[in-house]
């Protein structure tokens, strides 16, 4: 069981706007450790979409945007494409397992 | 560019061990760690461990700790990562992936392998 809570399924017709939660507690995002997530198509290595809460590796579309307050994290996907149907993922540092950790992961269909 | 290239399946059974190796190539390799993920068929993404490859210093799931070892290969800018007593829900594609940055915090992975599917079954 991940110590980072993300809800299962989101969706959203093309041009619109979603978002994905990621929740944790005082022992990680909380703890002011920084929030990375990732994007994964089925069949293919996970993708970094945005690093240090907020950051974009280059070659990212502005499209992905992160935040990060109290002890959650948001990722935001705007102008909803085709291509951005994917599976998603927050991650971590928990300091209580002294270890990495992963959201639970969120489906992203484009309707 | 920086690639990541792994070794090729594995079926095991039961109580085996499996070794994944994890070939780099771009980049300085003692400069940046290397993570291991893994993810169950159908399931979502696990943190392992990671390994310094600077100075062999490592990290593991507790869940882990005493099946698994982490090591690299300086020689050849490879990444190994063995998992003992293998049972069936050790069956999972394996990732390895470089960090971001180098800094002393945990960095987020940004390049990774193809992936190795590890098969458990008797």
């Amino acid at each position: 069981q991940s110590v980072l809570t993300q809800p299962p399924s989101v969706s959203g017709a093309p041009g619109q706007r979603v978002i994905i939660s990621c929740t944790g507690s005082s022992s990680n995002i909380g703890a002011g450790y920084d929030v990375h997530w990732y994007q994964q198509v089925p069949g293919t290595a996970p993708k970094l979409l945005i690093y240090g809460n907020s950051n974009r590796p280059s070659g990212v579309p502005d499209r992905f945007s992160g935040s990060k307050s109290g002890t959650s994290a948001s990722l935001a996907i705007t102008g909803l494409q085709a291509e951005d149907e994917a599976d998603y993922y927050c991650q971590s540092y928990d300091s209580s397992l002294s270890r990495g950790v992963f959201g639970t992961g969120t489906k992203v269909t484009v309707l | 560019q920086v690639q990541l290239v792994q070794s090729g399946a594995e079926v095991k059974k039961p109580g085996a061990s499996v070794k994944v190796s994890c070939k780099a190539s771009g980049y300085t390799f003692t400069s940046y760690g290397i993570s291991w993920v893994r993810q169950a068929p159908g399931q979502g993404l696990e943190w392992m461990g990671w390994i310094s490859a600077y100075n062999g210093n490592t990290n593991f799931a507790q869940k882990l700790q005493g099946r698994v070892t982490m090591t690299t290969d300086t020689s050849t800018s490879a990444a190994y990562m063995e998992l003992r007593s293998l049972r069936s829900d050790d069956t999972a594609v394996y990732y390895c992936a470089r960090d971001l940055g180098s800094t002393a915090g945990f960095e987020p992975q940004y390049y990774w392998g193809q992936g190795t599917l590890v098969t458990v079954s008797s």
